[in-house]
């Protein structure tokens, strides 16, 4: 199993809704990654996770919230978002951070 | 601190025609790796190659190729007989400081027409 699997692909919520994506690994890799990708714009680094610890925070807003399971599951609890975080969520997993990193294809969120 | 410049904001080719994008990089580090992804109208990131800083052997992959010089700081991209297919935003990417730093650059839209 080479890719990263990311659930829901599309996601519409509410200012007050409370949501979370998910995303699987099956390839062994240690550090899993959330970025967010607005459009035409390069992905933006948002958390980083190194053996299922957080070990590193782009200073994102509370209401995101990573939690890592286990080594091959990643998700990200969103609540209270806002329209502007409408974007592309995008997962990703490497051996390490020098390594070439695997992307899910993504979830489109939008906030209303 | 590490940069990525991507000059080119978007380019169209003719079907088969050859094109080359361009990445130049910055960092302090003397080790450091260079990406480059493809990001196609689907949304996913395809990585298609890693290369180290003390590696600066060109390389080829069927259609793609990759020119890394560090005397310029460039790690430019070529197809050849670009496809259709191609169409989609590359992005070049620099990890250093021993991976505590990964910095993409803005990417370039690549439009192949047939």
């Amino acid at each position: 199993d080479t890719e990263v699997t990311q659930t829901p692909k599309h996601l519409v919520m509410g200012m007050t809704n409370k949501k979370s994506l998910k995303c699987e690994q099956h390839m062994g890799h240690r550090a899993m990654y959330w970025y967010k990708q607005k459009a035409k714009k390069p992905p933006e680094l948002m958390f980083v996770y190194s053996y299922e610890k957080l070990s590193i925070n782009e200073s994102v807003p509370s209401r995101f919230s990573p939690e890592c399971p286990n080594s091959s599951l990643l998700n990200l609890h969103l609540h209270a978002l806002q329209p502007e975080d409408s974007a592309l969520y995008l997962c990703a997993s490497s051996h390490g951070q020098n390594y070439g990193y695997t992307f899910g294809s993504g979830t489109r969120l939008t906030v209303v | 601190a590490q940069k990525v410049t991507q000059a080119q904001t978007e380019i169209s080719v003719v079907e088969k025609e050859d094109v080359t994008l361009d990445c130049v990089y910055e960092t302090r580090d003397t080790t450091y790796y260079l990406f480059w992804y493809k990001q196609p109208p689907s949304g996913e990131l395809v990585f298609l190659i890693r290369r180290n800083s003390f590696d600066e052997q060109n390389e080829i992959s069927g259609r793609y190729s990759w020119n890394f010089q560090k005397s310029t700081s460039s790690f430019n991209f070529t197809i050849t007989a670009s496809q259709v297919v191609d169409s989609a935003v590359y992005f070049c990417a620099l990890s250093a400081n021993y991976g505590q730093n990964f910095v993409f650059g803005p990417g370039t839209r690549l439009s192949v027409l047939p």
